[in-house]
């Protein structure tokens, strides 16, 4: 079956300094992974997509970019975080496209910038 | 592009009772459509989905059901229990992206008191 593994689950980081999430995915191959943003009592942002080893879209300008180094492991970086970075990040990963599988989603990082 | 509203933030009711969430897009190519259940703290659930050549479809204790004309959906849930309090999310794709992106509503909070 097809797991998928998101750390740190909390991170408290000072404004300016790096970000590094981490989210990996077993038992699938070439999954489409995503990144969302979930601020406090608000939906689900987008914030960047991968259907293939270094292909990453991008659906939000901003101060954060993603990197897919491997086929199921997917990076969130910051080189120097903002307040207004604090959220709830989420990895999801989906299924080839034509099958119309919906998301599963790891378990969330929470993130607090001070 | 593709929007997605709710029609309530909250919905409050009782133990025992039946509940329904709704969901508005306003995409007409959308054709696949899911439900999530996110509890505080936790990544989205999944909970059930449907395809444009459905009108409806039943889990256990949920049915969804899709009305394209006006492009709404709605979720209900039968004897809602104190553990279906959570936010749900309805979630929208279709060929536009290439069902390689959903697009998610902004959530309804149910809150099921005993």
């Amino acid at each position: 079956s097809q797991t998928i593994h998101q750390w740190p689950a909390t991170l408290v980081q000072p404004v300016g300094s790096p970000l590094s999430l981490e989210c990996t995915v077993e038992g699938t191959s070439n999954p489409n992974l995503y990144w969302y943003r979930q601020a406090a009592g608000r939906g689900l942002q987008l914030l960047f997509y991968s259907v293939g080893i270094g292909q990453i879209s991008s659906e939000v300008p901003q101060n954060l970019s993603a990197s897919r180094p491997q086929d199921r492991q997917f990076i969130l970086s910051s080189k120097k975080l903002l307040l207004s970075d604090s959220g709830f990040y989420l990895c999801a990963w989906s299924a080839d496209a034509l099958r119309g599988y919906g998301y599963t989603f790891g378990s969330g990082t929470r993130l607090t910038v001070v | 592009g593709e929007s997605v509203g709710l029609h309530l933030p909250t919905l409050s009711v009782q133990e025992g009772d039946n509940s329904i969430i709704n969901c508005a897009y306003s995409n007409s190519a959308s054709d696949y459509f899911i439900w999530y259940k996110q509890e505080s703290g936790k990544g989205p659930q999944f909970i059930i989905d449907i395809r444009s050549n459905m009108d409806k479809r039943q889990g256990q204790r949920v049915t969804v059901l899709l009305n394209k004309t006006v492009k709404h959906l709605s979720l209900q849930i039968a004897a809602t229990q104190p553990g279906d309090s959570a936010v749900y999310f309805c979630a929208v794709s279709g060929p536009n992206s290439g069902y390689s992106t959903l697009t998610f509503g902004k959530g309804t909070m149910l809150l099921v008191s005993p």
